[in-house]
Formats: C-alpha cells, sequence, structure tokens
C-alpha cells in the first residue's frame, strides 16, 4: 500500500520568508513518481513538479526547490521569497508502476499556506 | 496551451437522481481519471482509463459509478443514483506516458 504523509496541515508566513512544506511517502515500489500540485483557492490542481524514484537530483525552478531525499523518503519543497500569489494548498502525490495501466495518484492531506503581505 | 476542460463546473442535484459529469481530456492523451475531494479533506482516486477500459478503480469506485468514453473526445462519470455524502469535487485528469496527470478544474456535485 502507498501512503503520503504532510504534517503540516496549516502554515502562516510573511511575505518574502521562505518556507518549507515537507512531504513524507511510503510504498513497497522500487520504481515511482513523486509529484506536488497547488490547489489555489479557485479550486483547480495545478501540476508542479514530477520527480523520478531513479533520480535524485534536487531541482530548482524560480523561487520553488524541491528537495528529494531517498533515504529518508521525503519530497520536501521550499518556497524562496514567498509572495501572497503563493497562498493555496499544495499536495504532495505518489504513484508508482502498479499493475496494468492504471498509475493512480496517491495524495497526501495537504498544507494549507498562508502567505501574508 | 491544451488543458482538460470540466462541465459543468456546479452541478446540484436531488438525492436519488443520476448525474454524469463531463470532461474533455487533453487531446493526444490516452489515460483518463476521475478524483473526488470532500470539502477540506484530500483528493482521493476513484478510476482510471486507458484503451477504453478501467485500469484501475478504488473502493469508492462501486456499482453506483461508471465511466464512459463515448467518442473521441468526452470522458464521463455517471453516478447512477446519488447520495448526500457523493456531494465533492470531482476532478478529470489526463496523461501521457509520462505518469504525470493534467487535472481540469473540477465539478463541485451538491446532492440535496
Amino acid at each position: 500500500a502507498q501512503k503520503v504523509t504532510q504534517a503540516q496541515t496549516e502554515i502562516s508566513v510573511v511575505e518574502k520568508e521562505d518556507v518549507t512544506l515537507d512531504c513524507v511517502y511510503e510504498t513497497r515500489d522500487t520504481t515511482y513518481y513523486l509529484f506536488w500540485y497547488k490547489q489555489p483557492p479557485s479550486g483547480e490542481l495545478v501540476f508542479l513538479i514530477r520527480r523520478n524514484s531513479f533520480d535524485e537530483q534536487n531541482e530548482i525552478s524560480g523561487r520553488y526547490s524541491w528537495n528529494f531525499q531517498k533515504s529518508t523518503s521525503s519530497f520536501n519543497f521550499t518556497i524562496t521569497a514567498s509572495q501572497v500569489v503563493d497562498s493555496a494548498v499544495y499536495f504532495c502525490a505518489l504513484t508508482s508502476r502498479g499493475k496494468g495501466a492504471g498509475n493512480m495518484l496517491t495524495f497526501g492531506g495537504g498544507t494549507r499556506l498562508m502567505v501574508k503581505p | 496551451e491544451p488543458e482538460v476542460t470540466q462541465t459543468p463546473s456546479h452541478q446540484v442535484t436531488q438525492m436519488g437522481q443520476e448525474v454524469i459529469l463531463r470532461c474533455v481530456p487533453i487531446s493526444n492523451h490516452l489515460y483518463f481519471y476521475w478524483y473526488r475531494q470532500i470539502l477540506g479533506q484530500k483528493v482521493e482516486f476513484l478510476v482510471s482509463f486507458y484503451n477504453n477500459e478501467i485500469s484501475e478503480k478504488s473502493e469508492i469506485f462501486d456499482d453506483q459509478f461508471s465511466v464512459e468514453r463515448p467518442d473521441g473526445s468526452n470522458f464521463t462519470l455517471k453516478i447512477r443514483s446519488t447520495k448526500l455524502e457523493d456531494s465533492a469535487m470531482y476532478f478529470c485528469a489526463s496523461g501521457a506516458q509520462g505518469h504525470t496527470q493534467y487535472f481540469g478544474p473540477g465539478t463541485r456535485l451538491t446532492v440535496l
């Protein structure tokens, strides 16, 4: 069984602060994929990043960076110099090379990030 | 940029009625999914669809639910007899070979 845990249910920061959202996952599969999605107040789910289990290189995209550590089964997401527009619920998700072509995503419970001006 | 679309954005129905939620996946994608999110909770997988058949489904996806790809573009989720607990946001997603799933804006279903 797969499981994704986002221990932080809610984080509040002041604009320009850096913030890290934690994600811990469990899977028995050796090949798997990790994702982060953003859900702004408007409700849609916006894809941010995918990481493959065989690629532990960290990634930076503008103010966003991701730290993947297989040894601790974590895939943390850092926003540098946060902005009010970053306010959203962020979901970490996991899928593995499962049976057939299912590829179901298992989501964490989400972290609500509030960035205050 | 291509995107997944869903209609309607909000559906209100009476308990026991049938509803059909519609989705138009990204045109060259081959994998299709439905998820739901009860208000304030996590996103839960319902079903995946590939090559014109269900490839995986969750325990939530019982006999009251069905999916169909009636033509080359639409992907529908039918709930045969809605219950109060079916009230949720329903998301359609599609993907190519690379495992990344792109989500539509969702349909908010309210069952009264």
